[in-house]
């Protein structure tokens, strides 16, 4: 079975652009959570889609936004891009239907804003 | 305060010793409890979990929990350079948000 991809895999972008970052789950899943990982906070919840309606939301300005389609692919969004959010962005899935502690991480894009 | 805290190491042992990583948490209403391993540029990996108190051994691992306390430990017996990573504590409760400690640098020397 095919593990989690995440696309691109590295990014550059420049103060004020917007990025949009995409991951295709394992088969089966529904849910997919989008987290950030900085040296500084580790890793912090951004959100989590289940059945293409967002479960979870952590606490992140509204410049990070996401969605899931019917085929449970997720894709995040960063408007207006700030120096700060440079970081890995991964994305996890899980089943969805029970608590997810069984989740499951692609290998991150790792976005940088120059 | 942070829900989940975790010593960032790093931990540097010899090849052979028994590692002993922990993290403990300030909100009794988590009921599972993760280990994590994440090697460098790569995204975190499940190693084990827990439901409530108890202990967990899946061959050279063992995961500890004491839910009163609010401490979980994970040991790693006859460490090898393999093991050399980042071991990422985590926790949820319902349908909540996982939420992951810092993360320990552990380096294991041969």
């Amino acid at each position: 079975k095919a593990g989690v991809t995440q696309t691109p895999r590295y990014l550059i972008k420049t103060r004020g652009q917007q990025v949009t970052l995409s991951c295709s789950p394992i088969s089966g899943h529904r849910s997919v959570s989008w987290y950030q990982q900085t040296p500084g906070q580790g890793l912090q919840f951004l959100f989590e889609y289940f059945s293409e309606t967002q479960r979870n939301k952590g606490n992140f300005p509204g410049r990070f936004s996401g969605r899931q389609f019917s085929n449970s692919r997720s894709e995040m969004n960063v408007s207006t891009l700030e120096l700060g959010d440079s970081a890995l962005y991964l994305c996890a899935s899980s089943l969805g239907d029970r608590v997810a502690y069984e989740q499951y991480f692609g290998p991150g894009t790792r976005l940088t804003v120059t | 305060q942070k829900e989940v805290e975790q010593d960032p190491g790093p931990l540097s042992v010899p090849e052979g010793a028994i590692v002993s990583l922990n993290c403990t948490y300030s909100n009794s209403a988590f009921q599972y409890f993760m280990w994590y391993r994440q090697y460098s540029r790569k995204g975190p990996e499940l190693l084990m979990y827990t439901y409530s108190s108890g202990n967990k051994e899946d061959g050279r691992f063992t995961a500890q929990v004491d839910k009163s306390s609010k401490y979980i430990s994970l040991f790693i017996r006859d460490s090898q350079p393999s093991d050399s990573a980042t071991y990422l504590c985590a926790m949820i409760r319902g349908f909540q948000k996982l939420v992951f400690g810092t993360g320990t640098r552990l380096l294991v020397s041969p």
